[in-house]
């Protein structure tokens, strides 16, 4: 089915580990982003790409990287994983970056805990 | 930035209109509406955005007060699967001409048997 891909679905990691989340999407979209949502805030902005080779950062960007090598991959790293970290990730993805907030789609979700 | 102020709860019958409001008291001329819905544990789900005409989907109905300073969902005939927490966002403009939502803590709808 077409649609945004992450995996994994859960994580556990130890403090100072690093990981890749992983985000994929089959619909030739342009606009690729993540946000993580943490209990009692909404959701906020990591990071985002508004095409191939082109990434900024978002509100929280502080603690990850990520890449944008093809339309269809966008990759969250984690340098060195911290109890603060610990939250769910959902990766979104949008036909046009001109105007990316129409219309976005939404991965399922990774949730990662930080120990 | 704009901000949208949301009911943290509603309650609605099943089979009945859920209008959940929403203030954006500070939106600016060029911004959108955009209201997204997510079911528990799952990924937020678009619905519906408009900048000053209502508009109609086959998911809800948006009506934009004239002044656009607020804004109401209708969803014509609620169903349990409706249960959801659905946020109201505007689109905010940042300095490099790229656009980014910001997400409050939307409206928790519960839909009733």
């Amino acid at each position: 089915n077409a649609g945004v891909t992450q995996t994994p679905k859960f994580q556990v990691l130890k403090t100072g580990q690093s990981m890749t989340l992983q985000c994929a999407q089959d619909m030739n979209h342009e606009y690729m982003s993540w946000y993580r949502q943490d209990p009692g805030m909404g959701l906020r902005l990591i990071h985002y790409s508004v095409g191939a080779g082109i990434t900024d950062q978002g509100e929280v960007p502080n603690g990850y990287n990520v890449s944008r090598s093809t339309t269809e991959d966008f990759p969250l790293r984690l340098l060195s994983a911290a109890p603060s970290q610990t939250s769910v990730y959902f990766c979104a993805s949008s036909y046009a970056s001109s105007d990316p907030s129409v219309g976005y789609t939404f991965g399922s979700g990774t949730r990662l805990t930080v120990v | 930035d704009a901000k949208t102020t949301q009911p943290t709860s509603m309650d609605c019958a099943e089979g009945r209109a859920a209008n959940l409001p929403c203030n954006h008291s500070t939106i600016s001329g060029n911004e959108y509406v955009y209201w997204y819905r997510q079911i528990h544990s799952q990924g937020p789900q678009y619905i519906i955005h408009g900048l000053k005409n209502n508009e109609t989907n086959e998911m809800a109905s948006l009506i934009i007060t004239e002044d656009r300073k607020s804004s109401t969902l209708i969803l014509p005939h609620a169903t349990l699967r409706d249960t959801a927490v659905y946020y109201c966002i505007v689109r905010v403009l940042n300095a490099g001409n790229n656009r980014k939502l910001i997400w409050g803590l939307g409206t928790s709808l519960a839909v009733n048997p």
